[in-house]
C-alpha cells in the first residue's frame, strides 16, 4: 500500500456519460497530480493541485476537470466520454521535500463502451 | 515536450548490465526515474536534482548531465525482479507559475530472463 488511495479500481461506462474518479493523497502530502496512461501514449500529465489550488495543467481535455478539496482529496471529472478516453488514470502525491519523488496510487481503469 | 527514452525494449539474462537513456529538448530542473510492473502503479526509484549528480540504490544508479539535458539509468548484475517498464520523468518550470511539471517518456521495457 503506497498510501495514495484511488477509487474505484475499475469503471465501465457508456459513451456520452460522466464519471468521477477519486484520490486521497498520502498523509501530509499537499500536492496531487493526475496522469492518464494508455498503451501508445505512456503516462500523460493532466493536472497538478497544491493545497486546493491548481498549479499546472497538461494535456487535459476541456471535457475533463478536477478539483482538490480542503481535506486534500481530489476528484477528476470526465464528461461526454468517448471510446478514446478508455485508459488507466493514476493519481500521485508528493511531499514538500523535492527528493521524495511522486507516490502513485494503484489507478482507476476506465473502460468506455 | 515528452523526453525521449532509448532503447524502447531490452532483454537481459540474469547478471547482465543495462543502460537506459533519457534526453529532453527543454531545460530541466530535475530528472526522476520510476519502474512499473505489469498491472501495477509506477514506483519511484530516484530523483536527480543537480547537473552531474549521480545517485545509487543497490545495483541501480543514475546520472544527470544538465548541460546535455540527458540522464542515464544503470542497472548492474540484473535480477529477475528488475523486469518491468522504466520511465524517466523530466521536470521543467511550468509557464513561470513557480511550479514544475513532470513529463514522462514512453518507457523502456526491460525483461530479465534466467
Amino acid at each position: 500500500d503506497s498510501g495514495v488511495t484511488q477509487t474505484p479500481k475499475h469503471l465501465i461506462t457508456a459513451t456520452g456519460q460522466r464519471v468521477t474518479l477519486r484520490c486521497s493523497p498520502r498523509s501530509g502530502d499537499l500536492s496531487v497530480y493526475w496522469y492518464q496512461q494508455s498503451l501508445d501514449q505512456g503516462l500523460q500529465f493532466l493536472i497538478h493541485y497544491y493545497n486546493g489550488e491548481e498549479r499546472a495543467k497538461g494535456n487535459i481535455l476541456e471535457r475533463f476537470s478536477a478539483q482538490q478539496f480542503p481535506d486534500l482529496h481530489s476528484e477528476l471529472n470526465l464528461s461526454s466520454l468517448e471510446l478514446g478516453d478508455s485508459a488507466l488514470y493514476f493519481c500521485a502525491s508528493s511531499a514538500e521535500y523535492r527528493g521524495s519523488g511522486y507516490t502513485f496510487g494503484s489507478g482507476t481503469r476506465l473502460t468506455v463502451v | 515536450q515528452q523526453p525521449v527514452q532509448s532503447p524502447q525494449a531490452v532483454i537481459l539474462r540474469e547478471g547482465e548490465d543495462a543502460v537506459i537513456n533519457c534526453s529532453s529538448s527543454k531545460a530541466l530542473y530535475s530528472v526522476h526515474w520510476y519502474r512499473q510492473k505489469h498491472g501495477e502503479a509506477p514506483v519511484f526509484l530516484m530523483i536527480l536534482l543537480k547537473g552531474g549528480e549521480q545517485k545509487g540504490h543497490e545495483k541501480i544508479s543514475a546520472s544527470f548531465n544538465e548541460k546535455k539535458q540527458q540522464s542515464s539509468l544503470y542497472l548492474t548484475a540484473s535480477q529477475l525482479s528488475y523486469s518491468g517498464t522504466y520511465f524517466c520523468g523530466t521536470e521543467s518550470l511550468y509557464s513561470g507559475a513557480g511550479s514544475y511539471q513532470l513529463t514522462f517518456g514512453k518507457g523502456t521495457k526491460l525483461s530479465v530472463i534466467p
